[in-house]
């Protein structure tokens, strides 16, 4: 069946404009990650949610990031104001239930802020 | 706070030797431990999960073990291929309070050459 899918593939934007990040997880996960991964980096956790509901958003580096998952599926990242120091690859994961087996990574979005 | 660390940086090999790549995490309370493979531009590819219970898991080529008490974990694997070159990532799944989050190391660059 189909993976995660993570859409736009490549996102190029100015400093302080506003972006948003889409992750599609696959079917029937219920658990959604969102990872941050500099260059020459491990990923970094940034939050992730269990169904609906943001269970730990513990990593998100400051209030200019927010992440939705309004009907429990589609997760959309939202940066504000956006500072050159965000330009990262944005990972996005799903599992069958959090804590429970693999990750399932999507082949992220390489954001670069100008 | 769990630090992952992955030694070495980068490996340069020729075809057909085997070789061991190595994970240390500081925080032995963990659930289980996973190795990715990363390719440029992609996204992550699971190769093994090891519980906290078990001490190694095999598939192929690749056999990875676990010394929770210690914080070790080292990925063997054998007679290379250039097909193997990549970025190796290992993470820790923590629980309790990191319940849902990925720890990762920072990778280790595999180059395989013919």
């Amino acid at each position: 069946g189909a993976g995660v899918s993570q859409t736009p593939s490549n996102k190029v934007t100015e400093k302080g404009k506003y972006v948003e990040l889409r992750c599609d997880p696959i079917s029937g996960h219920t658990a959604l990650y969102w990872y941050r991964q500099s260059l020459g980096q491990g990923p970094e956790f940034l939050i992730y949610f269990q169904g609906t509901g943001a269970a730990d958003d513990s990593g998100l580096p400051n209030d200019r990031f927010f992440a939705v998952r309004p009907e429990g599926s589609v997760s959309t990242l939202k940066i504000q104001r956006t500072e050159r120091g965000d330009s990262a690859v944005y990972l996005c994961a799903s599992s069958l239930w959090a804590g429970v087996g693999t990750q399932y990574f999507g082949p992220g979005t390489r954001l670069l802020v100008l | 706070k769990q630090e992952v660390t992955q030694i070495p940086a980068a490996l340069s090999v020729p075809e057909g030797e085997n070789l061991v790549l190595n994970c240390s995490f500081t925080d032995s309370a963990i659930y289980n431990l996973q190795w990715f493979r990363q390719d440029p531009g992609k996204g992550l590819t699971s190769l093994l999960l090891i519980q906290s219970s078990q001490r190694e898991q095999t598939s192929g080529r690749l056999n990875a073990s676990l010394d929770k008490s210690s914080g070790r974990s080292t990925l063997y694997i054998a007679a290379s291929q250039p097909g193997d070159s990549a970025t190796y990532l290992c993470a820790v799944f923590a629980g309790g309070t990191s319940y849902g989050k990925l720890t990762f190391g920072q990778g280790t660059i595999l180059t395989v050459h013919p």
